[in-house]
């Protein structure tokens, strides 16, 4: 089964802080994704990756930068947090291959204060 | 402009009745569809998928049925468990990939004991 971890379940935050959420996947995926989740919003994309050191926007990349120098492993960044980033954060990761559906992990909730 | 649409934020069943839960889209390239259910506290995780060379998939209790020409589909739950009590997302994609997965904003689906 397809596992992904990411570091914290809950996180707060102050205003102006960088915040690192990280995320790690077992199966050798090449595609990894960030999403943010909120009421009535469903989930947007914030960034994702195709490779190691590849990464491209998402919907909603204003405010995030996202890192990726091993394949298993991919970083979001909140460079100067804000109170509209509180939210919950999820991570995924799917193979290149057509159909292949996203594995996501359990999600970060994010508060920011 | 929100290209993946779920109009219903909610749906109450009886344990033991048909849930049924819409989604429709507007754009006509979408050509692969797929659900995701999401407890609280957890990450989604895939349900079922369909392609649009198919107008129906089923995987147990599980049935997507597709109809290009309205652009909708919907998620058919047969016999709905309080355990199916979850939200439940759509999502679409474009040549079957996911790196832009196009997801609505959700149905909160309670099923009643």
């Amino acid at each position: 089964d397809v596992k992904v971890t990411q570091s914290s379940r809950y996180l707060v935050k102050r205003t102006g802080e960088k915040v690192f959420l990280e995320c790690v996947q077992d199966m050798d995926h090449e595609n990894m994704f960030w999403y943010r989740q909120d009421p009535g919003l469903g989930l947007r994309l914030i960034y994702f990756s195709y490779d190691v050191k590849m990464k491209e926007k998402g919907d909603i990349p204003e405010g995030y930068s996202v890192s990726r120098e091993k394949k298993e492993r991919f970083s979001l960044i909140l460079e100067s947090a804000s109170t509209n980033q509180t939210s919950m954060y999820l991570c995924a990761s799917s193979t290149h291959r057509d159909g292949s559906p996203l594995h996501f992990g359990n999600g970060t909730r994010l508060t920011v204060t | 402009d929100q290209q993946v649409k779920q109009n219903s934020p909610s749906l109450s069943v009886q344990e033991g009745r048909i849930s049924i839960l819409n989604c429709d889209y507007t754009n006509s390239m979408f050509d692969y569809f797929l659900w995701y259910k999401k407890y609280p506290a957890e990450g989604p995780t895939f349900l079922i998928s369909i392609s649009s060379i198919k107008d129906k998939n089923e995987d147990g209790r599980f049935t997507v049925f597709l109809n290009k020409s309205a652009k909708h589909l919907s998620l058919h739950i047969v016999p709905s468990q309080p355990g199916d009590s979850a939200v439940y997302f759509c999502a679409a994609s474009t040549q079957g990939g996911s790196e832009k997965l196009v997801f609505g904003k959700g149905t909160k689906l309670t099923v009643n004991p």
